[in-house]
């Protein structure tokens, strides 16, 4: 499955490190999410954006900006992360509407050391 | 407030026997319900979805799953487990018209024995 992509597939940073993850979906769709998961924990949406307008925020640390610049683009900017947000961060797209499935990209693994 | 309930966090069978995974859910409206496998460093992929047509649903890889309003229930099942199944499940429930927020649960991690 290639419609939505992540880069990097791993990272390892710092708690003093600033980072980004990048999501790209080829899908056409209009609206994108930010997932974390953590093990033993649900899958915890983070972020929504519908036509690239932040509509979502589930109460996420500050530590966490999102980006979406355009319908097809998405990213997570990082920055003094603490050890507990090591989880896989995944991304989604789908249409606008509770109607549609999402589509989901392989996630990305980050360790925070 | 819409909510997910995963029954089981892990269920083990033997292949060609039944699978059963159960999901209960809560939802001021009516809901529009997906299951979702995940397989090792993977996203997740839409097994199938109710969005109020038929009750019950056919998805792929032999998948179904039934709608039951009276028991707010929508467990997923497929007669014959195969060695691939083994994978973890989620069952989500979104709001409906009203918005594009999925709830996931838990999840339910499927081993397949041979």
């Amino acid at each position: 499955e290639t419609g939505v992509t992540q880069t990097p597939r791993h990272l390892v940073m710092g708690m003093t490190n600033k980072k980004s993850l990048k999501c790209e979906q080829h899908l056409g769709h209009n609206a994108m999410y930010w997932y974390k998961q953590s093990a033993k924990k649900p899958l915890e949406l983070m972020f929504v954006y519908n036509f690239k307008e932040q509509t979502e925020n589930n109460s996420v640390p500050s530590r966490f900006s999102p980006e979406c610049p355009n319908s097809s683009h998405l990213f997570l900017h990082l920055h003094t992360l603490q050890p507990e947000d090591s989880a896989l961060y995944l991304c989604a797209s789908s249409q606008a509407g509770g109607l549609y499935e999402q589509y989901f990209g392989p996630g990305t693994r980050l360790t925070v050391t | 407030a819409q909510s997910v309930t995963q029954l089981g966090s892990h269920v083990s069978v033997s292949e060609g026997a039944l699978v059963l995974l159960r999901c209960n859910y809560s939802s001021s409206v009516p809901p529009y319900l997906f299951w979702y496998v995940q397989y090792p460093n993977q996203g997740l992929q839409l097994l199938l979805k109710y969005t109020s047509a038929a009750t019950l649903v056919k998805g792929i890889n032999g998948f179904e799953a039934e709608f039951k309003k009276s028991e707010t229930s929508f467990h997923l099942t497929k007669p014959s487990a195969h060695m691939s199944d083994a994978a973890e499940y989620f069952c989500a429930v979104s709001e409906g018209n009203a918005g594009n927020m999925l709830t996931f649960g838990g999840g339910t991690r499927l081993m397949v024995k041979p």
